[in-house]
């Protein structure tokens, strides 16, 4: 069945720094990627999303390339800020439902 | 734009005792999800609405977990009884082709 993978937590990193949470996919056929984020206390929202192969989704600074050569859709982000710190999870959406199967998520916590 | 409304925020019940949980979903999205979240785990499936209708329930443990989504608009989650293992984040989502989360309702079961 259709899975999520991604790069076990926590993460810490000073600010500025350079950013990758891993997050690689198995899936049937073409299923749309995304990355969530979930900001201490509140809900998930999603921070950026792909729906095809070699499409790049981007916001906020943050950029993830759904490769379907390597099953993967690693999140960067060139220069990381504390208000950054949250937990990020990784998901894919297929199937004939299209619901949301989410990886287990990677805590990022930033210092100044 | 409002959000997906989810209530209550936080709830603490004894071991086989019921408790229900509410969703309302975004205006105009047709698809409800209903998510468990474990605490150090990501969200997952229990229950898809495509309007009233449910669309996937087989993760849910239909021998203590309900829902319905009447007129195709609000939703309820009920747990009877509710286990220990049951404490999690109950959280709904609608979507029209993106999914957009509530805040979610944490369970504490004693």
């Amino acid at each position: 069945g259709n899975s999520v993978t991604q790069m076990e937590g926590p993460v810490t990193l000073s600010e500025e720094a350079f950013l990758t949470i891993n997050c690689t996919y198995t899936a049937t056929g073409y299923p749309s990627l995304f990355w969530y984020v979930q900001y201490p206390g509140e809900g998930l929202q999603l921070l950026l999303k792909a729906t095809k192969a070699d499409d790049k989704g981007s916001n906020k600074g943050f950029e993830a390339t759904y490769r379907k050569e390597t099953t993967s859709f690693h999140l960067e982000k060139g220069s990381v800020q504390v208000s950054d710190s949250a937990v990020y999870f990784c998901a894919l959406s297929g199937g004939s439902q299209g619901n949301l199967i989410f990886g287990k998520g990677t805590k990022l916590s930033v210092k100044p | 734009e409002a959000g997906v409304a989810q209530s209550p925020r936080y709830k603490i019940i004894e071991k086989r005792q019921s408790v229900a949980f509410w969703c309302n979903p975004i205006s105009g999205h047709a698809t409800l999800y209903w998510y468990q979240q474990i605490l150090g785990q990501g969200p997952k499936l229990l229950i898809q609405f495509q309007n009233n209708g449910v669309v996937d329930d087989s993760q849910l443990p239909k021998d203590r977990f309900s829902a319905e989504r009447l007129k195709g608009v609000d939703s309820t989650l009920k747990i009877q009884p509710a286990k220990l293992e049951d404490s999690a984040v109950y959280l709904c989502a609608s979507s029209l082709r993106v999914a957009f989360f509530g805040q979610g309702t944490r369970l504490t079961v004693v």
